[in-house]
């Protein structure tokens, strides 16, 4: 089983709809990351959460919120879809060494 | 803050050629510096990683990178490329505290002909 598991790791969606894309991750560690990967644009980060307790904005977090429902469980919420938000998404979690990625989920947003 | 540049968006090499990928980043401090790998379909991947000490730093599947701080520079090294390594690859860098909140470059995608 995968370290870092993203679901659904595909979505195609409309205009308006909300959202959800969950992760869960089997390393024990306490930080978790949700990224968004943008041809020509790298990695961005959305939100990050040392713990359940601590939730962080990242550059571009307008237009998603999270949930750090357990250590191991970090959601990223779209409330209401639009189409520039039609990406690759990651969730990553790690340590100071490294960070682990999942295998990404990718949304369509029509 | 933290930034990090990729100069080369696609390179293509023939199998078995010598490959250099480069990377110049900004930092105030003294920076961690990552290599990732993301091959199609999948997630990314650690190659190596800087912290401190030896400049030089030797990863997984052939690959270093040379931390050259004079140049702001941590550049991606593999004597002899493999048509497996085609992929896309990332160099990163974190504040104090390692992998803390990472700002990736905007990717160099590599191309192996045979």
């Amino acid at each position: 089983d995968a370290d870092v598991t993203q679901t659904p790791r595909n979505r195609i969606t409309k205009t308006g709809k909300r959202i959800m894309l969950e992760c869960s991750q089997t390393k024990g560690h306490d930080r978790m990351y949700w990224y968004r990967q943008d041809p020509g644009l790298g990695l961005r980060l959305i939100y990050y959460s040392f713990d359940v307790k601590d939730i962080n904005k990242g550059e571009i977090s307008d237009g998603y919120s999270v949930s750090r429902q357990a250590q191991a469980k970090f959601s990223l919420s779209l409330e209401s879809a639009i189409p520039n938000q039609t990406a690759l998404y990651f969730c990553a979690t790690g340590g100071p060494g490294e960070l682990f990625f999942g295998e990404g989920s990718r949304l369509t947003v029509l | 803050a933290q930034s990090v540049t990729q100069p080369d968006i696609h390179i293509t090499v023939s199998e078995g050629a010598s490959l250099e990928l480069r990377c110049n980043y900004s930092y105030g401090a003294t920076p961690y510096l990552f290599w990732y790998v993301q091959s199609p379909g999948q997630g990314l991947q650690l190659l190596l990683k800087y912290f401190s000490g030896d400049t030089l730093v030797q990863g997984i599947k052939g690959f270093e990178a040379e931390f050259k701080r004079s140049q702001s520079s941590f550049n991606l090294r593999k004597p002899s490329v493999h048509w497996s390594d085609a992929a896309e690859y990332f160099c990163a860098v974190g504040a104090q505290g390692g992998s803390e909140k990472l700002v990736f470059g905007k990717g160099t995608k590599l191309t192996v002909n045979p």
